[in-house]
């Protein structure tokens, strides 16, 4: 079973909008920690925003907010007042603590943003 | 800033080549990290180290073998690199412990012929 699902492989959205990047996760682990990156065209992964299983508030970095129904298993991104410079893909990953920390982040298979004039 | 440098933005290699990508970073993390990224599929995890000569096995390590005799630097060799490993592969490092993010390289695109 995948870990980490992202539903939506491409979103067209027209400038200004808001936009809700769809996460669910799938773990056992009580502490867990997951995180959104941005990777535009020329390749590098941009973090945008982290959420820890234990956080009682939703996290918020700028225009971004992460929505996390940990019920669920849910951690949509949410880009405010979207831009052209937001076109690119949009990961959402999870790492799961019992590592001690030193394991690697288990990602999603992207959401590709665009986002139309 | 962090920094995670990558030695090549783009290789071209041909299939049975010996192949190594480097990855250095300035911020003393103890953990690092290779993962390769293909269309459709999103990021996997290839090998990890959380320290001087250590290793893990990620979730794809077969073909690849790692090496790190530096803090600083993680090595990915592809020991006979076959058509089925063109890919994007980014390399990462973190903090030992604690929340913080991975920070990504610029990625190193090969492409085996």
């Amino acid at each position: 079973a995948q870990k980490i699902t992202q539903t939506q492989p491409g979103m067209f959205v027209q400038e200004k909008e808001a936009v809700t990047l769809d996460c669910t996760y799938d773990t056992s682990d009580p502490s867990y920690g997951l995180f959104w990156y941005k990777q535009p065209s020329s390749g590098e992964m941009i973090f945008l925003i982290y959420q820890g299983s234990y956080d009682q508030q939703n996290a918020t970095e700028g225009r971004y907010s992460l929505n996390f129904q940990k019920a669920r298993k849910s951690a949509n991104l949410v880009i405010s007042a979207s831009q052209l410079g937001d076109s690119a893909m949009y990961f959402c990953a999870m790492r799961e603590n019992s590592g001690g920390g030193a394991d690697g982040l288990t990602f999603g298979k992207g959401t590709h943003l665009i986002i139309q004039p | 800033d962090v920094k995670v440098t990558q030695s090549s933005r783009y290789l071209v290699k041909r299939t049975g080549e010996k192949v190594f990508l480097e990855c250095v970073q300035d911020m003393d993390h103890e953990n690092m990290f290779w993962y390769r990224q293909d269309p459709g599929l999103g990021l996997r995890l290839i090998y990890f180290s959380y320290d001087v000569k250590m290793k893990e096995k990620g979730d794809i390590p077969e073909g690849y073998s790692v090496s790190r005799e530096k803090k600083e630097r993680f090595s990915l060799i592809l020991e006979s690199a076959s058509t089925n490993q063109t890919s994007m592969y980014l390399c990462a490092s973190s903090p030992r412990t604690g929340e913080e993010t991975q920070y990504f390289g610029p990625g190193t695109r090969l492409l085996v012929l």
